[in-house]
């Protein structure tokens, strides 16, 4: 059971927006702590994605960006493209933990 | 462009030590602004972060509760490299294991690059 709380999938098709949600608590996202979202590929290692909310390192598409309210973050992607079909995590700190925690991940298919 | 390359065995018995080496490139293990990671992955447990090692005038650590008893995480500075050491392995440490840079970034802290991974299986 991780301790950030994703759906296990999301589809949509090139022309919607999705979203994908995480879901923390009082004692990570709800107490300030940094959002940051990963993608990964089958076979390869996570990628930064999204750092800080809504900030993209050099080279991510500006149809993925990231927002948060109160104890929840978001991921938005606007138009997913077939290269985007991946793992998406959302990751932040805890203070209960004293440590780096990720979500259970969320599964994109584009239509 | 930093990279990280990774090295150890991949296959580990029960009881006894896993070891891994990150050897980094493109950065310095003594950075002021990164700490150095390891974080494993497998289906059961997703995602999680074991612990760091960073220079900030002294050298620090900082382990997951988790694995805190068993875990040792050291820089080598003639090397440029880190090592992971887990004590005791079980099958639940079998894994893909990662080295990652963390970064700071005003306040933030945030995981931006990543070794290839090593699956390391615990089995006899």
């Amino acid at each position: 059971q991780s301790v950030l709380t994703q759906p296990p999938s999301v589809s949509g098709a090139p022309g919607q927006r999705v979203t994908i949600s995480c879901t923390g608590s009082s004692s990570n996202i709800g107490a300030g702590f940094d959002v940051h979202w990963y993608h990964q590929r089958p076979g390869t290692a996570p990628k930064l994605l999204i750092y800080a909310f809504n900030n993209r390192p050099s080279g991510v598409p500006d149809r993925f960006s990231g927002s948060k309210s109160g104890a929840s973050a978001s991921l938005a992607i606007s138009g997913p493209q077939a290269d985007d079909e991946a793992d998406y995590y959302c990751q932040s700190y805890d203070s209960s933990l004293s440590g780096w925690v990720f979500g259970g991940g969320t599964k994109l298919t584009v239509l | 462009q930093v990279q990280l390359q990774q090295s150890g065995p991949g296959l580990v018995k029960p009881s006894q030590t896993l070891s891994l080496t990150c050897a980094i490139s493109g950065d310095s293990v003594s950075s002021n602004s990164a700490a150095w990671n390891w974080i494993r992955q497998s289906p059961s447990r997703g995602l999680e972060w074991l612990g760091r090692t960073f220079f900030r005038s002294k050298w620090s650590n900082d382990y997951a509760v988790s694995v805190k008893s068993r875990i040792n995480i050291k820089p080598d500075t003639s090397k440029n490299h880190f090592s992971l050491q887990l004590n005791s392995v079980t099958p639940e440490d079998t894994a893909v294991y990662y080295c990652v840079r963390g970064t700071y970034t005003s306040s933030y802290y945030y995981f931006d690059y990543w070794g290839h991974g090593t699956l390391v299986t615990v089995s006899s």
